[in-house]
């Protein structure tokens, strides 16, 4: 079945520095791919969204790119700050013409100044 | 900003008893999901609509949740009978387009504890 794998559960970073979020996926379809942020006691919200492969897609400083060769689509940043600390849920929708969406288990993003 | 509205944002209930809570999608958006956020985070599809009408549901859902989306009147979804495994942040979502590469606006969610 299709699935999202984000291995990091936490990852905690200083102020400044460039953080890559894991996300690969699997799915037997052609895949649209996103990243939403949840801030604590927020509703998540779109980040990134892609569907061309190795094409980057930025918003906010965070940039991603699609690899459907290795089935990743990696969340990065140059320079993290602290309003970045949240939770990064990488998702997927197959492709398949219905209206299933696939979460993956999130990455918690600590950032100390 | 996202404009989804649900109600109530906190919720306490029994074992046993029945939970509601509601949504109001963004104005204009067909579509609407639900879905339970555990205490881990993890995100689980329960069902959603495509204006009154469901698309997919789980088989969770199928058993002791139910939902609907009436034609101009909140969104619901509802435990008939509460177990403690029930307790999570409840999401409703709601998006404008059909396909799949439509962005989902989420509401702030309601915390359901079962007591």
């Amino acid at each position: 079945g299709d699935s999202v794998t984000q291995t990091e559960g936490l990852v905690t970073l200083t102020k400044g520095l460039p953080v890559m979020l894991n996300c690969t996926y699997q799915t037997t379809y052609s895949p649209f791919l996103f990243w939403y942020v949840q801030h604590l006691n927020e509703a998540p919200k779109l980040l990134l969204k892609s569907s061309t492969d190795n094409k980057r897609t930025e918003h906010q400083g965070f940039y991603a790119t699609l690899h459907k060769s290795s089935s990743s689509f990696h969340l990065q940043k140059s320079s993290v700050q602290l309003s970045d600390s949240a939770l990064y849920f990488c998702a997927l929708t197959p492709g398949t013409g219905g209206y299933k969406v696939v979460f993956g288990s999130g990455t918690r993003l600590l950032v100390s100044p | 900003n996202s404009k989804v509205i649900q109600t109530p944002r906190y919720l306490v209930k029994g074992q046993g008893q029945k939970a509601k809570m509601r949504c109001i999608p963004e104005k204009g958006h067909p579509v609407v999901f639900w879905y339970q956020q555990n205490k881990n985070n993890e995100f689980k599809f329960l069902i959603n609509f495509q204006n009154q009408e469901v698309l997919q549901q789980i088989d969770m859902t199928e058993k002791r949740f139910s939902a609907e989306c009436p034609s101009n009147s909140p969104c619901s979804l509802e435990i008939q009978s509460s177990e403690a495994g029930d307790s999570a942040l409840y999401l409703c979502a709601s998006s404008l387009d059909w396909g799949n590469y439509a962005e989902q606006f989420f509401g702030p969610g309601t915390r359901l504890t079962v007591l």
